[in-house]
Order: C-alpha cells, then structure tokens, then sequence
C-alpha cells in the first residue's frame, strides 16, 4: 500500500497570511501520462470531506483561486495564499494511483 | 441535484453484521464513469477506503485487504443504490462511515454522503 504523510500535524493561522501544507508519498505518484495522482479534501467541522485539487495542482470546480497545489512525483505541497476564517478545518491528501486509495493523517488548520 | 443519501443502523453488537445503504440521487449506480465507495473515519485509522463497485460493461468490485475477508459491497439496480455488509465486527470497527462517488477520470471522489455513525457495542 501508498503510505500517504502529511505535516504539520496541526497549523495555526492568521486571517490574510499564507499557509503551506506537506504530503509525501511512499511511492511516486506521477502516471507516464505527466498526471500526479494525488487529490486534496478540506474536511470542515461536522461536514463530509470536499475536493479542493486534483493531479496535484488542478483546483477543483467552485474552489477559490487562493488555494493552488504543486510538486511532482513523491512530495506535495497545498498553498492557501491568504487564510480566511471559512478555510479552517482538517486538510487531507489522498494518493488516486491505485487502490488501496489511501490518505494522509490530515492537518487541522485552525485560527 | 446530485446526492448521496445514506441510511442503516448506528449501533450493532459485536459479532454481527454491519448493513449500510447509499441511495443515488441525480446519478445511475450504472453509470461507466464513475465508481460507488465506502470509506470509514475514525480517531484511530483516520480515512481508510474500504471498497467500491463500479459498472464498465460487467460488474467490479474491489476491497481493502484489511477488510476483505468480512466486506460485501453490492450494487442494486432496481433501486439506484449500493449497499455495504461487514461481517463479524468488534469495536474498533466503530467509526464514521461514508459512502462516495469516484470519477474514473479525472480520479477524485466528487460527492460523498453525509456520514452515518455506527458504533459496535453490547
């Protein structure tokens, strides 16, 4: 199975600064398509977890432009350019390579 | 509108069989670009996928190897809807569990269900 690490575990913000989230794979996830399956989910407080980017560094239909991600292969990086209060929530990735689809241990981002 | 609508029990006994049902809204359980999952939340697995099934001219279905020996995920026609069956649980089967529709491509789960608790107790 794809080990799926995220960091930090926990992140505090500040409304209108920038944040960075880590996710690091086991194995590469790039397809010999150029395709990075590897997604990202905002799960906020008493919801269901929502699709903000996939292949890595597509945004999602409806996901404000404030949220980009990149890397290749192994390691992963989710950028919030500027914090708003609605962003808190936990943050996973997940690798959509092969199944087991398996996710990161998520990180809380909170005010 | 495209839903998810889950429903079952929230509490069973340990030993028995855990039954959800994931009724399909704006969707066909049929449909060849998608895939019907299970995915459990709990403080101690996090996010753990647990199966799918999916229509692409026959019938598929895929499962965890942590699950395999106990899962069954089927697919109902008549009703537009999927069902997940765990034999045997115990208690650290107690968890938050999803059902979720899969986009073959691109590949993300693009609608989830609103999570029903189940707890595994006497």
């Amino acid at each position: 199975d794809i080990v799926m690490t995220q960091s930090p575990l926990s992140l505090p913000v500040t409304p209108g600064e920038p944040a960075s989230i880590s996710c690091r794979s086991s194995q590469s996830l790039l397809q010999s398509n150029g395709h990075n399956c590897l997604d990202w989910y905002l799960q906020k407080p008493g919801q269901s977890p929502q699709l903000l980017i996939y292949f890595g560094s597509d945004r999602a239909s409806g996901v404000p432009d404030r949220f980009s991600g990149s890397g290749s292969g192994t390691d992963f990086t989710l950028k919030i350019s500027r914090v708003e209060a609605d962003d808190v929530g936990v943050y996973y990735c997940m690798q959509s390579l092969q199944t087991p689809l398996t996710f990161g241990g998520g990180t809380k981002v909170e005010i | 509108q495209v839903q998810l609508q889950q429903s079952g029990p929230g509490l069973v006994s340990p030993s028995q069989t855990l039954s959800l049902t994931c009724a399909i809204s704006g969707d066909s359980v049929t449909s060849n670009s998608a895939a019907w999952n299970w995915i459990r939340q709990s403080p101690s697995r996090g996010l753990e996928w647990l199966g799918r099934t999916y229509f692409w001219s026959k019938w598929y279905t895929e499962y965890a190897e942590s699950v395999k020996s106990r899962i069954t995920i089927n697919p109902d026609t008549s009703t537009n809807q999927f069902s997940l069956q765990l034999n045997s649980v115990t208690p650290e089967d107690t968890a938050v569990y999803y059902c979720a529709r899969w986009r073959h491509d691109p590949r993300y789960f693009d609608l989830w269900g609103r999570g029903t608790l189940v707890t595994v107790s006497s």
